[in-house]
């Protein structure tokens, strides 16, 4: 199993550019996360999807859109990047099959807004 | 609303000390909560996790933590810091009653191991 994996690793926008990172897990997962991470703040969550087809916000969820038309995959849309969205972006996923399971994490994808 | 503090931002021991990572915890109800470690450029890990059951959990690499009810804390130590240690580390927790189980996370403590 490859587990959760994010695409791409890096990568460097201009104000208003949009693009999309996608995060795809393999282990047959329920729910979805994705996160970013600034330095001293910890990691906070953007957006969730408790299954295919569903999404809700999180904590920080402004300047940002997501989708999961598969069960597999989640992606997350930045449709005009500012640069206060230069971050860290972590994927996760959680089965939901036994009470206090942890969340799996990707790599991240290092995003610079310039 | 539900929150995790991790006291102390930067900690640094010398090779061989003990390492004590403090974390605590808002709630009336028992979250389960977790440790990760992220090293350098790299995703988090799981360290370890408490559910129900036994309060003092043992994870990978020699950590363990132990949770106080009574104290809202639950506290990461290793008996004896490695160089390899080096990496920060994420307290977090979720709620049984949270039906999407996200996590809340505290902002992290980056440990440095002296040598």
């Amino acid at each position: 199993n490859a587990g959760v994996t994010q695409t791409p690793k890096f990568r460097v926008l201009k104000t208003g550019q949009s693009m999309t990172l996608l995060c795809a897990q393999d282990m047959n997962h329920e729910y979805m996360y994705w996160y970013r991470q600034d330095p001293g703040m910890g990691l906070r969550l953007i957006h969730y999807s408790v299954g295919e087809g569903t999404t809700a916000k999180g904590e920080v969820p402004d300047g940002y859109n997501v989708s999961r038309l598969k069960k597999q995959n989640f992606l997350l849309g930045l449709e005009s990047a500012a640069p206060s969205q230069t971050s860290v972006y972590f994927c996760a996923s959680i089965t939901v099959q036994r009470a206090g399971n942890e969340q799996f994490f990707g790599p991240g994808t290092r995003l610079t807004v310039l | 609303a539900q929150s995790v503090t991790q006291l102390g931002s930067h900690v640094s021991v010398s090779e061989g000390a003990l390492v004590l990572l403090r974390c605590n915890y808002s709630s009336s109800v028992p979250p389960y909560l977790f440790w990760y470690v992220q090293y350098p450029n790299q995703g988090l890990q799981l360290l370890l996790k408490y559910t129900t059951g036994a309060t003092l959990v043992k994870g990978i690499n020699g950590f363990e933590a132990e949770f106080k009810k009574s104290e809202t804390s639950f506290h990461l130590t290793k008996p004896s810091a490695h160089m390899s240690d080096a990496a920060e580390y994420f307290c977090a927790g979720t709620y049984s009653g949270a039906g999407s189980y996200q996590l809340t996370f505290g902002k992290g403590t980056k440990l440095s191991v002296i040598p």
